[in-house]
């Protein structure tokens, strides 16, 4: 199965400035088909999951640009341009590149400082 | 608008079966290229993949509990159902059907194993 490793476990940051989460993957992630299917998932609390973006920078429709991905081979980043108060919750990356299984990454939990 | 829902019983002991139905709207599972998946969370923890139906009928599952999960679909209703045999308290978790790779989400439910 692949691993996905975030960094870091908690992650307080002070409104209105940037946070960055990291994952990273025990096998690379491009697909033979050339996509690399590495997503982004928000957790308020108390509530389910939220798809933020596929295939490691596509945004859902609706996210806030403040959200964006990046990264490629093993190395994938989240990063939210200014926090807002709406942002606390716990983000989780998965893969669906080598599956099944699906996996997901350990969760981050961003709080406000 | 996409909705998932899923219903049955939230308490149960070891060594039962747990039956789960995921209801549709807005969503035809019998649609070429729908998958619906199931996700679970422990309290507290991370989240676990368990398994996905295709309208086509084809099925994957998560290795580590293959031998204990069935997934089937009822197209008459519009329904896929979770089927998860001796249980175990380490089975407490909440529940959630996705569309296909987590588009959508169900709101979960919280199934709970004990004695």
């Amino acid at each position: 199965d692949v691993v996905l490793t975030q960094s870091p476990l908690s992650l307080p940051v002070t409104l209105g400035q940037p946070a960055s989460i990291s994952c990273t993957s025990s096998q690379r992630l491009v697909h033979s088909d050339g996509n690399t299917y590495l997503n982004w998932f928000q957790q308020r609390p108390g509530q389910s999951p939220r798809r933020l973006i596929s295939k490691v920078s596509n945004r859902e429709s609706g996210v806030p640009d403040r959200f964006s991905g990046s990264g490629s081979g093993t190395e994938f980043t989240l990063q939210i341009s200014r926090v807002e108060a709406e942002d606390v919750g716990v983000y989780y990356c998965m893969q669906a590149t080598h599956w099944p299984p699906l996996t997901f990454g350990g969760g981050t939990r961003v709080e406000i400082k | 608008q996409i909705t998932l829902k899923e219903s049955g019983p939230t308490l149960l002991k070891p060594t039962q079966t747990l039956t789960l139905t995921c209801s549709l709207s807005g969503l035809s599972i019998s649609t070429t290229g729908v998958g619906v998946g199931w996700i679970r969370q422990p309290p507290g923890k991370a989240l676990e993949w368990l398994g996905i139906i295709y309208w086509d009928d084809d099925k994957r599952y998560s290795p580590s509990l293959k031998s204990r999960l069935t997934i089937t679909k009822d197209s008459s209703k519009n329904q896929v159902v979770l089927t998860v045999t001796n249980l175990d308290p380490v089975d407490t978790a909440t529940y959630y059907c996705v569309n296909g790779f987590g588009k959508n989400w169900g709101q979960g439910i919280l199934v709970t194993v004990s004695s």
